[in-house]
């Protein structure tokens, strides 16, 4: 049930741009994104809705592709504040389960 | 607004206590999660309700877990008897509806079982 996430970690300096994918097994019919900071809780991001739809939200957006059950998160010319986990969630067609993804460790360093 | 408000925020307890873990969600929050956060299993679901009734505890590990929402302002999450292996930190959340809107986070409670 739980989203594939890849790479499960990775180091970027500041300015470099990092792409973290989300897969589903399942029929999806939203993908959110959230970053959690160490000690707190996950912050949500963005919600997509449609197959194929994109979104931004500053130097950070991402895709949804339906048919392949699968989302990508980018993020471009990256900041110290982009460190955190950073976490796919997704809502099938049947009920409001929501399963997060196994994480992508972020870390910006200057 | 307040946000989702969980308590306590950290507890330390001995094996075979009760832990016992409380949650009021956003006013007009038709949803409640419970997660369980560790590094092995990252954040998993445990259980949902929807208006006040549980759809899916197929996530709560064991019989040793139990969680309740007696009304759209209260859910507990209880542990009887708690292990060791049920340290972990524990987040609620609520949503009007995943499949459109955003989650949002209690703070979590940090539960250690010694």
């Amino acid at each position: 049930q739980q989203p594939v996430q890849s790479p499960q970690a990775v180091i970027l300096r500041e300015g470099e741009d990092a792409v973290i994918n989300c897969s589903s097994s399942k029929a999806l019919y939203s993908v959110h994104w959230y970053r959690q900071k160490h000690g707190e809780a996950p912050v949500f991001l963005m919600i997509l809705l449609k197959g194929g739809e994109q979104k931004g939200h500053d130097k950070i957006s991402a895709s949804f592709n339906e048919k392949k059950q699968q989302s990508s998160l980018y993020l471009t010319a990256s900041q110290l504040s982009y460190s955190g986990t950073y976490f796919c969630g997704t809502a099938g067609y049947t009920g409001n389960q929501f399963y997060f993804g196994t994480g992508t460790s972020l870390t910006v360093i200057p | 607004d307040a946000g989702v408000i969980q308590s306590p925020r950290h507890e330390v307890t001995e094996m075979g206590q009760e832990v016992t873990l409380r949650c009021k969600p956003i006013s007009g929050h038709d949803y409640l999660f419970w997660y369980r956060q560790t590094m092995m299993r990252g954040l998993e679901l445990l259980i949902y309700f929807n208006n006040n009734v549980p759809i899916d505890d197929s996530g709560m590990p064991e019989d040793r877990f139990s969680a309740k929402m007696p009304n759209a302002s209260f859910s507990t999450l209880k542990i009887q008897p708690s292990e060791p292996r049920d340290s972990a930190v524990y987040f609620c959340a609520s949503s009007r509806d995943t499949n459109t809107g955003e989650l949002f986070f209690g703070e979590g409670s940090r539960l250690t079982v010694l």
